[in-house]
């Protein structure tokens, strides 16, 4: 069985504050993908990366970055320098080896005050 | 180039009656996906086609509920008998594997949804 969890369900910061929103998966597939959505109170679910399990190099996308760390289950996401424009929920998912549904985390809203 | 597209946006109906939700896949992309989103969780799979063949349906699909992709193309998610419990969100998303990269390779994209609610 799959299972994702995201302990953090509402985070708050300031704007400029850097954030880090956790992500924990479960699976017994040896190949498997991890995803982060944002979905933005208009509700559309976006697409911010995928990671391949056999892949463990960390990645940095402008100010979002990602550390994917197998010994640990984890896939974290980190903003850096937050802004009001960041506020959405975001979503970590899993999909293993031959499984063609994502199975996602419950969420963790984040909220950038001004 | 458009994103995948959903009709309705919202609907309200009362229970009992059926609805219909419409899902238009990106372009070319040959799998395309339903799941389903209630209030403060992530999404739940519902079911997955690859072209007009429907090869996978989550136990949360019921008797009531029926989806097809007749020409490969668009797909409709049907729920007859609503019921108070269906109230949610209504998410579908496309995909398009590349040949020759393996089965997990493909990255879905999400529509903006359909928020059904049943009173």
């Amino acid at each position: 069985a799959q299972k994702v969890t995201q302990a953090q369900t509402e985070i708050s910061v300031v704007e400029k504050e850097d954030v880090t929103l956790d992500c924990v998966y479960e699976t017994r597939d040896t190949t498997y993908y991890l995803f982060w959505y944002k979905q933005p109170p208009s509700g559309e679910l976006v697409f911010l990366i995928r990671r391949n399990s056999f892949d463990e190099q960390n990645e940095i996308s402008g100010r979002y970055s990602w550390n994917f760390q197998k010994s640990t289950s984890s896939f974290n996401f980190t903003i850096t320098a937050s802004q009001v424009v960041d506020s959405a929920v975001y979503f970590c998912a899993l999909r293993g080896g031959s499984a063609r549904q994502l199975t996602f985390g419950s969420g963790t809203q984040l909220t950038v005050l001004p | 180039d458009t994103g995948v597209s959903q009709d309705p946006r919202h609907k309200i109906t009362k229970r009992g009656q059926n609805v219909t939700f419409r899902c238009d896949p990106i372009s070319e992309h040959n799998r395309l996906y339903w799941y389903r989103q209630t209030l403060g969780q992530g999404p739940e799979f519902l079911t997955y086609f690859q072209n007009e063949a429907q090869l996978e349906k989550s136990r949360l699909l019921s008797d009531r509920f029926s989806a097809e992709r007749p020409k490969g193309s668009f797909s409709t998610l049907e729920i007859q008998r609503t019921e108070q419990g269906d109230s949610a969100m209504y998410l579908c998303a496309s995909s398009s594997l590349m040949p020759g990269t393996g089965v997990g390779t493909d990255t879905q994209y999400f529509g903006p949804g359909t928020r059904l609610t049943v009173l």
